[in-house]
């Protein structure tokens, strides 16, 4: 049964920081890899999605993924106080989203002013 | 624009009683339909997932006994919660996916 781990649980950063999150998974047969955020009350939104190792970068968000050592990550340059939110990672085996995520414990960021 | 929309958004339940969710996708084809929780305290767990014309998987934890699904057409999907307990408090999501799975604002359940 697929395993997903997130670090760190939370984290503190100041305004205009960079923030680097990171997820690890246990089935090497894992296929697509997403970020969401999930904003206190709300339900989660897809941040970013990538299937293939390597990079993706849209806009302040950056995801990279390393399907070797069953790693990826989230980095968000500039970050801002309206970053602050739950960050999940989730994986699925199937290549699109839409079948069975399974998501990470989440960390949960604070981004101060 | 894809759409997915929950009902109700919130609910409040008497123990041992039962209560029924529904999950509507607009300006999509949902051929399948996750239903997660996310308990106090926890991550989102995967419940189970509904394929049309495919029979729905339920995760380990999970039983068609306790959270029979529906899934009639490819625009819906409904779940209820049968005989409630404390611990089935939490906010009850549905994802619904064409090629790309976009989840409702959530059905949030409180047990009396």
């Amino acid at each position: 049964q697929q395993k997903v781990q997130q670090s760190p649980e939370s984290l503190i950063v100041p305004e205009g920081a960079m923030t680097s999150l990171n997820c690890t998974f246990s089935d090497s047969a894992s296929q697509y890899f997403a970020w969401y955020r999930q904003h206190s009350g709300k339900a989660p939104k897809a941040l970013m999605s990538i299937f293939s190792n390597g990079e993706k970068e849209e806009g302040r968000f950056t995801i990279h993924l390393n399907k070797a050592s069953l790693h990826f990550s989230l980095h968000i340059r500039d970050s801002q106080p309206s970053d602050s939110a739950l960050y999940l990672c989730a994986v699925s085996i199937e290549w699109y989203a839409g079948a069975k995520l399974t998501f990470g414990g989440g960390t949960r960021l604070t981004v101060r002013p | 624009g894809a759409l997915v929309y929950q009902y109700p958004r919130r609910t409040i339940c008497k123990s041992g009683t039962s209560m029924r969710m529904e999950c509507q996708a607009v300006g999509f084809q949902a051929t399948s339909v996750a239903w997660y929780r996310q308990s106090p305290q926890k991550t989102f767990e995967l419940i189970a997932l509904s394929t049309v014309n495919s029979a729905i998987k339920y995760e380990q934890n999970f039983t068609q006994e306790k959270f029979p699904i529906s899934h009639p057409n490819l625009s819906f999907s409904s779940m209820t919660v049968l005989n409630a307990y404390l611990e089935d408090r939490g906010l009850y999501l549905c994802g619904a996916s064409d090629s790309e799975q976009y989840f409702g604002p959530g059905t949030r359940l409180t047990v009396l």
